[in-house]
């Protein structure tokens, strides 16, 4: 029972586009998502978190979006940069405290 | 060293051979975590200490994983017999309060390969 998916293994993305990876989860109970960035033999590096009493958090180039009533959150990279090639994980939490449930990640790769 | 430390980086057991993942995590940080990321997946939940205490092992897949932090500071995973299903990366993973989302830092792994 994956509760957390990411349905695209994998986008390309030309350099100075927007990069779109999207989330959906099934546990009404999460309440807090992350997005976490990783790079080939290294551990996930957090990115940025969103609580399920917003819609949006930006922070620079990185916004993520909440859509509560579809159950569906994105991460927004503009503009995309080579150095953003890595895959990316959606994550949530039932509180901020508790356990993360990670989505099986997409893998981005930004073409110069 | 600043980050989540964990050894070793690379581990080749055989089959039936019992295995012991180490954790350091960052000076300080009361929470630790333990996830298993097959390849191709993301990382699953293992176990959760607070300090020394384990308060969450729902994750553990079988009575041959254990994981113990006897003084609140370094950890060990630790799985018995291994079995080819058990190859992985174990990310480890602390943070300083109880597992604030924003400051979850996780080491590079221990990759397993049973063969």
């Amino acid at each position: 029972d994956q509760q957390v998916k990411q349905n695209s293994p994998s986008l390309s993305v030309q350099e100075g586009r927007i990069s779109i990876l999207n989330c959906d989860y099934t546990n009404s109970m999460f309440d807090y998502f992350l997005w976490y960035k990783k790079y080939p033999a290294e551990g996930p590096t957090f990115l940025i978190s969103i609580s399920s009493i917003k819609d949006k958090n930006e922070d620079g180039r990185f916004t993520v979006f909440l859509n509560k009533s579809a159950k569906h959150l994105s991460l927004h990279i503009v503009p995309s940069q080579p150095g953003d090639s890595a895959v990316y994980f959606c994550a949530a939490s039932v509180s901020q405290g508790g356990k993360l449930i990670f989505g099986q990640g997409t893998e981005l790769s930004v073409k110069p | 060293g600043a980050g989540v430390s964990q050894s070793p980086r690379y581990k080749v057991a055989k089959r039936g051979q019992d295995v012991a993942l180490r954790c350091d995590p960052i000076s300080g940080h009361v929470s630790l975590f333990w996830y298993q990321q097959a390849l191709g997946q993301g990382p699953e939940f293992l176990t959760y200490f607070q300090n020394e205490a384990q308060l969450d092992k729902s994750g553990l897949p079988s009575d041959r994983f254990f994981a113990e932090r006897p003084e609140g500071s370094v950890s060990t995973l630790k799985i018995q017999r291994t079995q080819q299903e058990d190859s992985a990366v174990y990310l480890c993973a602390s943070s300083l309060v109880s597992g604030d989302g924003n400051t979850i830092y996780f080491g590079e792994g221990s990759w397993l390969t049973v063969v």
